[in-house]
């Protein structure tokens, strides 16, 4: 079964600064999905950034990027120009091509940005 | 976009009792949603995949005969909570996904269930 972990229970990043949340993962499959999610404090969950395993080049979307490392099952988020509104706890998930639509997640990062 | 509303946002009931909650995929047709149970702090937790006009698929440990999913159409899934007691006190989320609308899935808003 597929696992992601999420090894930064809480960070910290000074309002403009960037900063990079990390997440691993276990798979024997080739072609899958990855996402970074966001939960604000109304919990709704927001689609931040999704990455192909089939693509090499990393996402970007504006000023969230991904560096995925597939040989290494790494996928961390890079978030550049802090604001204040990207304070949230944020979850990587995988989605697995083979074994239908589930989405496996990781436990979370819960990111604070300091003014 | 994709937006997915659940109703209610909030709910009390009293232990013993039964409570529904709905889930409407708004601008796309979902042909599967999914149920998820969150605790404080913590991550989602999947309870059960549907698909529309079929039984759902349970997560182990979930005890169907008490969370009942219907997903009766392909913008609307309900999930009963029966018999509620303290425990099933929690944040219910579901998602959707339609088959022309990528591999995301849409989340709603959620619903806030207080056992007392």
């Amino acid at each position: 079964a597929q696992t992601v972990t999420q090894s930064q229970p809480e960070m910290s990043v000074q309002e403009a600064e960037t900063v990079t949340l990390s997440c691993t993962y276990d798979t024997s499959e080739s072609d899958y999905y990855l996402f970074w999610y966001k939960q604000p404090p109304s919990r709704q969950m927001i689609l931040v950034i999704r990455q192909e395993a089939y693509k090499q080049q990393n996402a970007t979307e504006n000023r969230f990027s991904v560096n995925f490392q597939k040989a290494a099952k790494s996928f961390s988020l890079k978030i550049s120009d802090s604001q204040l509104g990207d304070a949230a706890m944020y979850f990587c998930a995988y989605r697995s091509l083979v074994y239908g639509n589930k989405l496996v997640f990781g436990a979370g990062t819960i990111l604070r940005v300091k003014s | 976009g994709a937006v997915v509303s659940q109703h209610p946002s909030r709910v009390i009931c009293k232990s013993g009792t039964s409570v529904k909650i709905e889930c409407r995929s708004l601008d796309f047709q979902a042909t599967t949603m999914f149920w998820y149970r969150q605790f404080p702090k913590k991550s989602l937790m999947l309870m059960a995949t549907s698909n529309e006009g079929s039984k759902a698929t349970y997560e182990q440990g979930v005890e169907k005969d008490k969370f009942l999913i219907n997903h009766a159409s392909l913008t609307l899934s309900t999930l009963t909570v029966t018999s509620a007691h303290p425990e099933d006190s929690s944040f219910y989320i579901c998602s959707a996904r339609g088959h022309d609308r990528g591999p995301e899935q849409y989340f709603g808003p959620g619903t806030r269930l207080t056992v007392t």
